[in-house]
């Protein structure tokens, strides 16, 4: 059992590039989520799903699309990096069970926008 | 909306001493707590959570934490620490049922 895992751990890109973030999930959890972690500011809710086909915005959407085309992963895209988006960003999950809100998380990427 | 203020960004702290880490959350009907811990260079775990039912929280490693509803509060202490404690700790409360908002982190530094 995997849990939740993110590839790739570490990406430098220039800016204007593209890239997307990977995270997978094998505990079957419909609820998954993407944040940013920034020093001093604590972890920001980029976007997050309810279930496969879903997505919806979180605090901090701007310059971020996801998809969850799959129930088991959930993809982070940048479509045209900015520095300001030198983060390292997390990926979590949780179930969907009634009264049941503690989240997974993965084990982070790091990126750097130079 | 809901939010988690950490009221201390550092807290130093010798090897066996005590330590309490205070978070306050803004009011609301039904709160659910959390505290996470991040090691360096990893993601985050849960140390304890409060959902319902006894205010004081028992987590892992010789954590606990105390809810208080009418200071809308949520400390995490430890009766005595160890150089492994040290960690970033983070405070989150569930909003909407659906995600967790995160204060902004204590780092626990534990020297000898």
């Amino acid at each position: 059992n995997a849990g939740v895992t993110q590839t790739p751990k570490f990406r430098v890109l220039k800016t204007g590039q593209s890239m997307t973030l990977l995270c997978a999930q094998d505990m079957n959890h419909e609820y998954m989520y993407w944040y940013r972690q920034d020093p001093g500011m604590g972890l920001r809710l980029i976007h997050y799903s309810v279930g496969e086909g879903t997505t919806a915005k979180g605090e901090v959407p701007d310059g971020y699309n996801v998809s969850r085309l799959k129930k088991q992963n959930f993809l982070l895209g940048l479509e045209s990096a900015a520095p300001s988006q030198t983060s390292v960003y997390f990926c979590a999950s949780r179930p969907w069970t009634a009264g049941s809100y503690e989240q997974y998380f993965g084990p982070g990427t790091r990126l750097t926008v130079t | 909306a809901q939010s988690v203020t950490q009221l201390d960004s550092q807290v130093p702290v010798f090897e066996e001493a005590p330590v309490e880490l205070r978070c306050n959350y803004s009011s609301s009907v039904s709160v659910y707590l959390f505290w996470y811990v991040q090691y360096p260079n990893q993601g985050l775990q849960l140390l304890l959570k409060y959902l319902s039912g006894s205010t004081l929280v028992k987590g892992i490693n010789g954590f606990e934490a105390e809810f208080n509803k009418s200071q809308t509060s949520f400390h995490l202490r430890k009766p005595s620490v160890h150089i492994s404690d040290t960690a970033e700790y983070f405070c989150a409360v569930v909003q909407a049922g659906t995600a967790l908002i995160f204060g902004k982190g204590t780092t626990l530094s534990v020297s000898s």
